[in-house]
């Protein structure tokens, strides 16, 4: 079973829509995770939230939102999609017992905006 | 940016023994170090972590000398598989979980 997975694994819209990518994890995990992979390979977070606490990266548009329906699910919804929001998008999680950096990474969606 | 410094790029052959260093002159008491293994179009996978002296897993080990500016990652006997990218992370506190270049480990057969 995959630990980490996402859907979809590709995407590809026009500027200006809104669209969402799903993200579920089977660990048991009570962190999950959204970093952002530019075309220069720079991995950022993007946001990171358990039952008590969502921590937003300061430098996210708004346009970004994570939602929660349960503890195994994180999804990203952008908004108002821009030609700049192209990137690979990676969902992960860890435990609540490690420290935030033993990470778990899905797939990774890549999202091209046309 | 990330706080740590790495080599952008190595080259080995098979069977060899591969030592990437990483430098974090500014870690704090409270942060680990952290490596991960990244494959083209994959994520980012999770193979060893520390906070001081020496960590040994089936995969790597992981130096950490007593002033814990510098981390080294082992990778004993590589092979082609072991060609990728290899990220140091220190935190919770220095990196931000923000995730430099990396190292790019090609491997030779």
């Amino acid at each position: 079973d995959t630990a980490v997975s996402q859907t979809p694994k590709y995407l590809v819209t026009q500027m200006g829509n809104d669209k969402s990518i799903k993200c579920e994890q089977n660990l048991g995990h009570d962190t999950m995770y959204w970093y952002k992979q530019d075309s220069k390979k720079f991995l950022k977070i993007m946001f990171s939230y358990n039952n008590k606490e969502l921590i937003i990266n300061e430098t996210v548009p708004n346009r970004f939102s994570p939602k929660s329906p349960d503890k195994a699910h994180l999804n990203l919804h952008i908004n108002s999609l821009e030609l700049g929001d192209s990137a690979v998008y990676f969902c992960a999680s860890s435990p609540a017992s490690a420290s935030d950096y033993e990470q778990y990474f899905g797939p990774g969606t890549r999202l091209t905006v046309t | 940016l990330a706080k740590t410094t790495q080599p952008i790029s190595m080259d080995s052959y098979e069977g060899q023994e591969v030592n990437i260093t990483c430098s974090h002159n500014n870690i704090a008491t409270n942060d680990y170090i952290t490596w991960y293994q990244q494959f083209p179009s994959q994520g980012p996978r999770f193979i060893i972590q520390g906070y001081k002296t020496k960590v040994t897993n089936e995969v790597a080990s992981l130096f950490i000398p007593a002033d814990r500016k510098s981390s080294t990652l082992s990778l004993p006997r590589v092979s082609l598989s072991d060609t990728a990218v290899y990220y140091c992370l220190v935190g919770p506190n220095t990196d931000k979980l923000i995730f430099g270049t990396g190292t790019r480990l090609q491997v030779f057969p």
